[in-house]
C-alpha cells in the first residue's frame, strides 16, 4: 500500500537544541498531519497542514513549533528550542483528499524523539 | 469540539472467538466521518475500516465490521474469527464534515488475543 517515509526513526538531541522532523507523504495526497504519541498512549493531533498553509493547530502545536513543506518536498515539523517535555514519538501522516477512501490517513512509522 | 473516547483500555480474548470494541464520539456536526486504526508492537499504524455518518448500512472489510449506532453516537469495532497477530492497540478516530480535515483519536484500546 501507500507509504509515508519518516527520517530520521530516531533523534536524540539536548534539551534547548533545535530539531527537523522529515516527513516524505504518499505522492500526490494533498493533506499533511502531525501527531504526538508518549509512551504508546493516545495519539494527539498537533497539526494539519494543506495548499501550503496550516490548516488547524491543537493547543499542543507549541510557539516553538513550525510546520513547513517546500516546493513540494518533505513534510517537516520543527521545534525550536526543544523542551524536555517533547519526547515522545511524532508520527506524520497524510491523506489525498475529502470524500470517500480519500479520507484514509496513511501513517509513517514514527521518529522517537528524546530530549535529555 | 469533537471528541472520541473509548473506555476499554484493556481486552483479552481466546483465539478464534469475537470481540467488541467500543467507541463513543462527541460532535455538533451532523455529517461526519468514523475510523479505525490498529497499531502494531511494532508501532505501526495501519487504517482498517471507516463509516460515514450519512450511511446507514454498517461497513464490513474481512473480519472487521462495525456498528453504528448514531442515535448513541456510537461506533464499536467487532473482529470475527480473532487471530494472534490481531493482537495490538486500536483506535476510533472522528473527521467533522464542517471542520479543517482535523483528524482526532480515542485512547485506543489493547487487545491480546491468546492462543
Amino acid at each position: 500500500g501507500p507509504k509515508v517515509l519518516q527520517i530520521p526513526s530516531h533523534q536524540i538531541i539536548d534539551m534547548g537544541q533545535m530539531v527537523t522532523l522529515n516527513c516524505d507523504p504518499v505522492s500526490n495526497h494533498l493533506y499533511f498531519y502531525w501527531y504526538k504519541q508518549i509512551l504508546g498512549q493516545q495519539m494527539e493531533f498537533l497539526v494539519n497542514f494543506y495548499n501550503g498553509k496550516v490548516m488547524e493547530k491543537s493547543k499542543l502545536f507549541k510557539d516553538q513549533f513550525s510546520v513547513e513543506r517546500p516546493d513540494g518536498s518533505y513534510f517537516t515539523l520543527k521545534i525550536q528550542p526543544t523542551a524536555l517535555e517533547d519526547s515522545a514519538v511524532y508520527f506524520c501522516a497524510s491523506s489525498a483528499g475529502t470524500g470517500g477512501s480519500a479520507e484514509t490517513l496513511y501513517f509513517g512509522s514514527g521518529t522517537r524523539l528524546t530530549v535529555l | 469540539a469533537q471528541k472520541v473516547t473509548q473506555t476499554q483500555t484493556s481486552i483479552s480474548v481466546m483465539e478464534k472467538t469475537t470481540v467488541t470494541m467500543d467507541c463513543v464520539y462527541e460532535t455538533q456536526d451532523s455529517s461526519y466521518f468514523l475510523f479505525w486504526y490498529k497499531q502494531t508492537a511494532s508501532g505501526e499504524i495501519v487504517f482498517l475500516i471507516r463509516q460515514d455518518s450519512y450511511k446507514k448500512e454498517n461497513a464490513t472489510v474481512g473480519h472487521y465490521s462495525l456498528n453504528f449506532q448514531k442515535p448513541k453516537s456510537s461506533i464499536g469495532l467487532i473482529i470475527t474469527a480473532t487471530q494472534i497477530e490481531d493482537s495490538a492497540v486500536y483506535f476510533c478516530a472522528m473527521r467533522e464534515d464542517s471542520n479543517t480535515n482535523k483528524v482526532v483519536f480515542g485512547t485506543g484500546t489493547r487487545l491480546q488475543v491468546l492462543p
